[in-house]
């Protein structure tokens, strides 16, 4: 059974700091999916990555897969209270259910 | 378009009660998905539809939890004979298959339904 680990679990930080969450998993991931899930709400996938040492931007998010596909990196640079939110990572399985880590509670302080 | 959508959002019961949660799926999309989330933690898989196929059961906690989709669309989650460790926030989520070889797809989540067992 594939397990998820991310670090940290909790990250409370001022605004216009920079920070970086990890998922790793046990297990070569098929494809990553990272979303964010704020209070109150589902999940919103903010990117999918496929391939080993693939890197994606998605404003001031950079995504990275780790080579051996077993490990990501998401770094947010000049947080802001609205990237406060549950970041969750996911492997994406073949005709699978998803299976998520447990995700890194981040809080921007304003 | 709409999203999904999950009624009710909140529900309260009483222990040894049953409940039933409704998931209403993106048009058009064929695999659904059921999540348990409990407090400050991810999400625990619980069961997916995908078009006619037969479900994969195989997060489903135990016999208390059962799930149907009726005409490939709606779903409803039961819960029978509730207990305090059943509260969670129950979340639907569907795409528009599950993913095959070089394709990937994105799950949309509906806001989730806040389940307290008192």
């Amino acid at each position: 059974t594939q397990l998820l680990e991310q670090s940290p679990q909790f990250l409370s930080i001022q605004e216009g700091e920079n920070l970086t969450v990890y998922c790793n998993s046990s297990s070569v991931f098929s494809s990553l999916q990272w979303y964010r899930q704020e209070p109150g709400e589902g999940p919103v996938l903010l990117v999918t990555v496929v391939t080993g040492g693939e890197v994606k931007k998605l404003k001031r998010l950079t995504f990275q897969f780790g080579d051996a596909r077993k490990d990501s990196s998401l770094h947010i640079t000049a947080a802001q209270p609205g990237d406060t939110g549950l970041y969750l990572c996911a492997d994406t399985a073949i005709g699978q259910n998803f299976v998520f880590g447990p995700g890194t509670r981040l809080s921007v302080l304003p | 378009g709409a999203g999904v959508s999950q009624s009710p959002s909140n529900k309260v019961t009483e222990k040894g009660k049953d409940v039933e949660l409704r998931c209403d799926p993106i048009s058009g999309h064929t695999a659904l998905y059921w999540y348990r989330q409990r407090l400050g933690q991810g999400l625990e898989f619980l069961i997916y539809f995908q078009g006619n196929s037969a479900p994969d059961k195989s997060g489903l906690p135990s016999d208390r939890f059962s799930a149907e989709r009726t005409g490939g669309s709606v779903s409803t989650l039961t819960i029978q004979r509730t207990q305090q460790e059943d509260s969670a926030v129950y979340l639907c989520a569907s795409s528009l298959a599950v993913n095959g070889a070089g394709t990937f797809y994105e799950q949309y989540f509906g806001p989730g339904t806040r389940l307290t067992v008192t």
